[in-house]
């Protein structure tokens, strides 16, 4: 069976510093992978996403960036952080065209400050 | 880019009762999949139904159904025979046909009343 684990689960970051979240899926191949946000008491916000190794595309301008240096494995990042990042990220990956839905990771809460 | 719309932050029903969450969204695309989600309070996004844009006939998961009017673009969720576990963070969302972007609405957040 497929699954996806993304950690660290909790962070503490002053501003200013470096950040790297890491998530691998196990399972499958190929995934469509993705990073989302989650604000307090806000919506989910898409900040990437992969269809394949090295293939980042970025729905908003912001100061975090992604990799994907292996097929399962994909990496947001930062090299200074704002108090603004602060907040849920959340994992996720979908089969692509076959696929029937998008399953998510168990997230990380990153409190910037 | 295409936008999912929840209009209502919070809602409130009572246990046994029934519950409509209304979600509305823009897209330019004829085929693609919609979604209700739910998180409860450990965070953990839960799929609980899902919808076929050229289905026309609207999905349905016990106690679970919706009202899919694609003209319209309105993707509604009911929750028949509310239940306590049923509180939690509803989440709409909408995929492309080819599965390689899925975005969310705000979330309505769902209490239930014993």
């Amino acid at each position: 069976s497929q699954t996806i684990h993304q950690w660290p689960a909790t962070l503490v970051q002053p501003v200013g510093s470096p950040l790297s979240l890491e998530c691998t899926v196990e399972g499958t191949s190929n995934p469509n992978l993705y990073w989302y946000r989650q604000a307090a008491g806000r919506g989910l916000q898409l900040l990437f996403y992969s269809v394949g190794i090295g293939q980042i595309s970025s729905e908003v301008p912001q100061n975090l960036s992604a990799s994907r240096p292996q097929d399962r494995q994909f990496i947001l990042s930062s090299k200074k952080l704002l108090l603004s990042d602060s907040g849920f990220y959340l994992c996720a990956w979908d089969r692509g065209a076959s696929g029937n839905t998008i399953y998510f990771g168990e997230g990380s809460w990153l409190t910037v400050v | 880019a295409q936008t999912v719309t929840q209009s209502q932050p919070e809602m409130s029903v009572q246990e046994a009762e029934t519950v409509t969450l209304s979600c509305t969204y823009d897209t330019s695309e004829s085929d693609y999949y919609l979604f209700w989600y739910k998180q409860p309070p450990s965070r953990q996004m839960i799929l609980v139904i899902r919808q076929e844009a050229y289905k026309q006939q609207n999905a349905t998961e016990n106690r679970f159904s919706v009202n899919f009017q694609k003209a319209a673009k309105s993707f509604s969720l009911k929750i028949s025979d509310s239940q306590l576990g049923d509180a939690a963070m509803y989440f709409c969302a909408y995929s492309n046909y080819n599965f390689n972007k899925f975005y969310f609405g705000s979330g309505t957040k769902l209490n239930v009343k014993p």
